[in-house]
């Protein structure tokens, strides 16, 4: 069965301690991983997509990483603004449901 | 750009009334998703429209659920009768070609059912 998930569910940062979140996929045929930023109240906002192992994607203090087994999206010296909940999502090859999504983690920086 | 909007942000509806959520995609886009999201399953794909037309539907609930695209700039979830278990948040995406890209989403509309 095809499944992502995501981990930790919850993560608190001192503001600048760098960390990660993880993404691992079981899937038949990844077509592309991709991760979101969700902040409280609002719709899921795109930040990458990676295609195949060994691809990296950067964005000001984030970083997302791609294997065959899990992505990274790496966090340096994060900010109180970049508290979200991250989500990552796959589309898997021959699937008619486009993306399927994780159940996230819940970052929060704190000052 | 507007972005996706969706209407309403809030509604709250008593058991057994019928619900209709509003999209309007980004002008371009030819493709439109409907989501829900809940803290016990996250977010699911209820139902996907290609150039107006349904694509895949099978993440719909049951058939009290329907959706509608009558033309590119507009769509329509609606729950009838509702039932307190519908309760979520109700987003709308939309975006180009395949699924290689990254989709917009609306701000969503949160849905309580009493």
């Amino acid at each position: 069965e095809d499944q992502v998930t995501q981990s930790p569910e919850a993560l608190r940062l001192q503001e600048g301690e760098s960390s990660s979140l993880n993404c691992s996929y079981t899937v038949s045929g990844l077509r592309g991983l991709f991760w979101y930023r969700q902040d409280p109240g609002k719709g899921p906002e795109f930040l990458f997509t990676l295609y195949s192992a060994g691809e990296e994607k950067e964005k000001e203090r984030l970083k997302a990483t791609l294997t065959k087994k899990e992505s990274f999206l790496h966090i340096t010296a994060p900010k109180p603004e970049d508290s979200a909940t991250y989500l990552c999502a796959v589309k898997i090859a021959g699937s008619a449901r486009q993306l399927t999504f994780g159940s996230g983690t819940q970052l929060t920086v704190l000052p | 750009d507007a972005g996706v909007i969706q209407s309403p942000r809030h509604e709250v509806t008593e058991m057994g009334q019928e619900v209709t959520l509003r999209c309007k995609p980004i002008s371009g886009h030819d493709y439109l998703f409907w989501y829900r999201q809940t803290m016990m399953r996250g977010l699911e794909l209820l139902i996907y429209f290609n150039n107006n037309v349904p694509i895949d539907d099978s993440g719909m609930p049951e058939d009290r659920f329907s959706a509608k695209m009558p033309n590119a700039s507009f769509s329509t979830l609606k729950i009838q009768p509702s039932e307190p278990r519908d309760s979520a948040v109700y987003f709308c995406a939309s975006g180009k070609g395949g699924a290689n890209y990254g989709y917009t989403f609306g701000s969503g509309t949160r849905l309580t059912v009493v």
